[in-house]
């Protein structure tokens, strides 16, 4: 099946830094990527929707200068965390297809962000 | 009310039983996807459902959209099945294109 691949897969950063993490479509292309954060003991929680070559759609409640989302790409999707805070701490993934492909959906290894 | 409920939300099963996952949801439909978390928190995909049944392996699932409930169902369970299930809806019509996640079920197959 179709491969998404999601970078890294953890890091640990200091408050007020800035954090990027980068989704890949590697053998489809993904006009529509999600990306979605799990806090422990948590369902997964849609943050938003990256459209290649438009702005992203922010689920309400979700900061879009803080979560910055760039679709540059047919396979590339990137997540960047501006001026962390601890209770950024997640885990962030990624996903490609259902709906828009018709097919299920592709996840990405996911990445576990530490503020500290 | 969540509009995705699971049950039960912990399991634990000896080796070689039988598995039932249930998932029922509130709101309409344009598939609904079964989904393996492991431990580490990755995430793979089992199903994705529209109407009727689906089986691959020692995995079936099923769905009856009229009474809005979905089933995943393990055979001759096996330790490695040991993970979190997770029942998503893709909703039907507008409105967000990501999936609407339940809180899933954690399953532990004891040896």
């Amino acid at each position: 099946g179709a491969v998404v691949s999601q970078h890294p897969s953890r890091v640990i950063c200091k408050s007020g830094t800035s954090v990027k993490i980068e989704c890949r479509s590697l053998d489809f292309q993904a006009t529509t990527m999600f990306w979605y954060r799990q806090f422990p003991k948590q369902s997964l929680m849609l943050m938003a929707t990256s459209n290649e070559g438009s702005k992203a759609t922010y689920e309400q409640g979700v900061e879009k200068d803080k979560f910055l989302i760039n679709h540059a790409s047919l396979t590339l999707s990137t997540l960047t965390v501006t001026s962390a805070h601890p209770e950024d701490s997640s885990f962030y993934i990624c996903s490609a297809g259902g709906r828009r492909l018709n097919t299920e959906a592709f996840f990405g290894q996911g990445t576990r962000l530490t503020v500290v | 009310k969540n509009e995705v409920e699971q049950s039960p939300q912990n399991l634990t099963a000896q080796e070689g039983e039988f598995i039932t996952i249930n998932c029922s949801y509130s709101v309409g439909i344009s598939a609904l996807h079964w989904l393996q978390q492991h431990p580490g928190g990755g995430i793979v995909s089992l199903f994705m459902l529209s109407s009727g049944k689906k089986k691959h392996g020692r995995l079936i699932a099923t769905i009856n959209i009229q009474e809005k409930h979905s089933s995943l169902h393990i055979t001759a369970s096996h330790p490695r099945d040991s993970a979190v299930y997770i029942c998503a809806l893709q909703r039907a019509g507008g409105g967000a294109d990501g999936l609407t996640f339940g809180k899933g079920t954690h399953l532990i197959i004891q040896p």
